[in-house]
């Protein structure tokens, strides 16, 4: 029963690296969603999916993109990374209004 | 807008006292879904309970409980007896408007318990 899996669990970057968070659940949800958390404050919603081929901004898209090719997957893209994007990533996925989390990355950009 | 405020950014009590967390929510629909999470130390979420906008009726699950008024836009969550391992960062979340775009979360609260 693996849920909402993510990879990988610790990345350290140089600013103006890029690289791709990965998100893939199992459990066939349409929505799918991308938050960040930084220190002292709650999650806020970068991006987010309601089905493949469709995806919109939250509240916090600059600096990122998304795809959604597949119901699975839902990788999250940094490009040119800046020291603000260092947080911890959470994914999520749901079936309607109950998310299911995976485990986070926590990315520091130095 | 949707908008969940956690006014206790930091709560310290010493084990088997008794502690309210607090969230205050805001909404205009009239259906919604109301959250609480916890982030221990390890850093996962863990979902505790999810509370529909027209169940009012308060929860208790074990040393846990949930105190939901509408009147006063209010959902907290009581820990009685607490224990060390309590000792994490709660999230309370609101679900509302369709919820395509997911949760809105408060800051959370770090529970602190002392032994």
């Amino acid at each position: 029963n693996a849920g909402v899996t993510q990879t990988p669990k610790f990345r350290i970057l140089k600013i103006g690296q890029s690289m791709t968070l990965q998100c893939a659940q199992d459990m066939n949800h349409n929505y799918m969603y991308w938050y960040r958390q930084d220190p002292g404050m709650g999650l806020k919603l970068i991006y987010y999916s309601v089905g493949a081929g469709i995806t919109d901004k939250g509240e916090v898209p600059n600096g990122y993109n998304v795809s959604r090719s597949t119901t699975e997957d839902f990788p999250l893209r940094l490009e040119l990374a800046a020291p603000s994007q260092t947080s911890v990533y959470f994914c999520a996925s749901s079936p309607g209004e109950k998310l299911f989390f995976g485990s986070g990355t926590q990315l520091s950009v130095l | 807008a949707q908008k969940v405020t956690q006014a206790q950014t930091e709560i310290s009590v010493v084990e088997k006292e008794d502690v309210t967390l607090d969230c205050v929510y805001e909404t205009r629909d009239t259906t919604y879904y109301l959250f609480w999470y916890k982030q221990p130390p390890s850093g996962e979420l863990v979902f505790l309970i999810r509370r529909n906008s027209f169940d009012e009726q308060n929860e208790i699950s074990g040393r846990y409980s949930w105190n939901f008024q509408k009147s006063t836009s209010s959902f907290n969550f009581t820990i009685t007896a607490s224990q060390v391992v309590d000792s994490a960062v709660y999230f309370c979340a609101l679900f509302s408007g369709g919820g395509a775009d997911g949760l809105t979360f408060g800051k959370g609260t770090h529970l602190i318990i002392q032994p």
